[in-house]
């Protein structure tokens, strides 16, 4: 079966601009995360969606981050504007059950 | 959920078994073990998870004790595509889709 989507793989851009990342979970997976992982640390939680429903978004930056999941299945993650402290990498996860969450290969943002 | 230690770091050599400790004294009755890696620039993978009995799985085994305190995650063979962050997760069962909390990992090092 198809893993996690994920797309740019790498973007690069400068403090105070926009940037928005996609993601395609594997099909029928009804809950989705987005996680950011800052180099040298472990993933952590901005937002969890159950089919286009939030579940969770109490550590997402809303001043600055936003994200939708429409129709249940895509999601797309925006940051605006970036800070130099968004460097980092972006990852996707989706789930079928409580037991396993796979994870796409992530997006890599720069911010200089 | 429960905290998790576990050493930073640890090399092995390839071909003999890699033993990964993790330390969670405070866990609860209804908390599981889960195991994840990831490996570097991709997204974390999932290895096996279990409540009290060991596990054994085509990755690896999992050893949980007794007193549910401590756990040991075995690779029986290592090779050096098993170079990777280890993530142990302490997380309550029947809670739905809830998110996973990772700390920083042992970085597994297989030398050839």
């Amino acid at each position: 079966e198809a893993g996690v989507a994920q797309s740019p793989r790498y973007k690069i851009i400068e403090k105070r601009q926009s940037v928005a990342f996609w993601c395609n979970p594997i099909s029928g997976h009804a809950t989705l995360y987005w996680y950011q992982q800052i180099l040298g640390q472990g993933p952590k939680l901005l937002i969890q969606f159950q089919n286009n429903g939030v579940v969770d978004d109490s550590q997402l930056p809303k001043d600055r981050f936003s994200a939708e999941r429409l129709k249940g299945v895509d999601s797309t993650l925006k940051i605006q504007p970036a800070k130099l402290e968004d460097s980092a990498v972006y990852l996707c996860a989706s789930s079928l059950s409580m037991d396993e969450q796979y994870f796409g290969p992530g997006t890599r943002l720069t911010v200089t | 959920d429960a905290k998790t230690t576990q050493p930073p770091s640890m090399d092995c050599a390839e071909g003999r078994a890699a033993n990964l400790p993790c330390n969670h004294s405070t866990i609860s009755g209804n908390e599981y073990v889960y195991w994840y890696r990831q490996i570097h620039s991709q997204g974390p993978q999932y290895i096996i998870h279990g409540l009290k009995n060991n596990e054994t799985n085509e990755m690896a085994s999992l050893i949980i004790t007794e007193d549910r305190k401590s756990s040991t995650l075995i690779l029986p063979h290592a090779t050096l595509r098993d170079t990777a962050v280890y993530y142990c997760i302490v997380r309550v069962a029947g809670t739905g889709r809830r998110a996973l909390t990772f700390g920083s990992g042992t970085r597994l090092q297989v030398q050839p």
